[in-house]
């Protein structure tokens, strides 16, 4: 079965760097879109990245443009999520989340459990 | 950015009873609506897309329905594992898809 795995969240001080990883197995990673949603605890979703099954076509929600990028290994089944210049207000769960298909179509049909950045001096 | 109003934000119905969720875009959304669920401690899991085509493993009590600006989601007869946090996205808008701010079902 589908399985995503995220790792790499912890705390860190605002203005400092953090790269989260997902791990992903029970499908052909290659085969599809993958992206990163948040949700600060007890609230709503907010959409982060998506990328491409190829990595070659990006695109970032406006309130990370310039500070987050998303990559991904398809050798490794792993996609990625640098987060720069981090903001009280980045510090939220962080799930990676499997695209129906490829291209995206910009809904979900598994999730992984999250992983939890915290930012605080 | 398209805006995705649910209300109420809190509605109480006992097992076996009819819940009917609303979703309202600012702005037409043609079919490109779905739905999610989420319970506690658990990411959501997708339960409805274009608008009312149930997703695979999902109990026919759950429908949607809906176009342009007002969606539904209806469960026709609650059960006790039904009681949760209810998602609307739209995917209209893509790369900027949006959520709605959840709407809360709980055992009255």
């Amino acid at each position: 079965q589908v399985q995503l795995v995220e790792s790499g969240g912890g705390v860190v001080q605002p203005g400092t760097s953090l790269r989260l990883s997902c791990e992903a197995s029970g499908f052909t990673f290659s085969n599809y879109a993958m992206h990163w949603v948040r949700q600060a605890p007890g609230k709503g979703l907010e959409w982060v990245a998506v990328i491409a099954d190829d990595g070659k076509d990006k695109h970032v929600a406006d309130s990370v443009k310039g500070r987050f990028t998303i990559s991904r290994d398809n050798s490794k089944n792993t996609l990625y999520l640098q987060m720069n210049s981090l903001r009280a207000e980045d510090a939220t769960v962080y799930y990676c989340a499997k695209d129906v298909l490829a291209p995206a179509k910009y809904y979900f049909d598994s999730w992984g459990q999250g992983t939890l950045v915290t930012v605080s001096s | 950015e398209i805006v995705l109003t649910q209300s109420p934000a809190t509605l109480s119905f006992s097992p076996g009873e009819r819940a009917t969720l609303s979703c309202r875009a600012s702005q037409s959304v043609s079919n490109y609506l779905v739905w999610y669920q989420q319970k506690p401690g658990q990411a959501p899991r997708l339960l409805i897309y274009d608008a009312s085509k149930r997703a695979t493993g999902i109990p026919a009590r759950f429908s949607g329905s809906g176009s342009g600006t007002d969606f539904t989601l209806t469960i026709s007869s609650l059960e006790p594992e039904d009681f949760a946090v209810y998602y609307c996205q739209q995917r209209s808008s893509w790369p900027k898809i949006t959520f709605g701010q959840g709407t809360r079902l709980e055992i009255k």
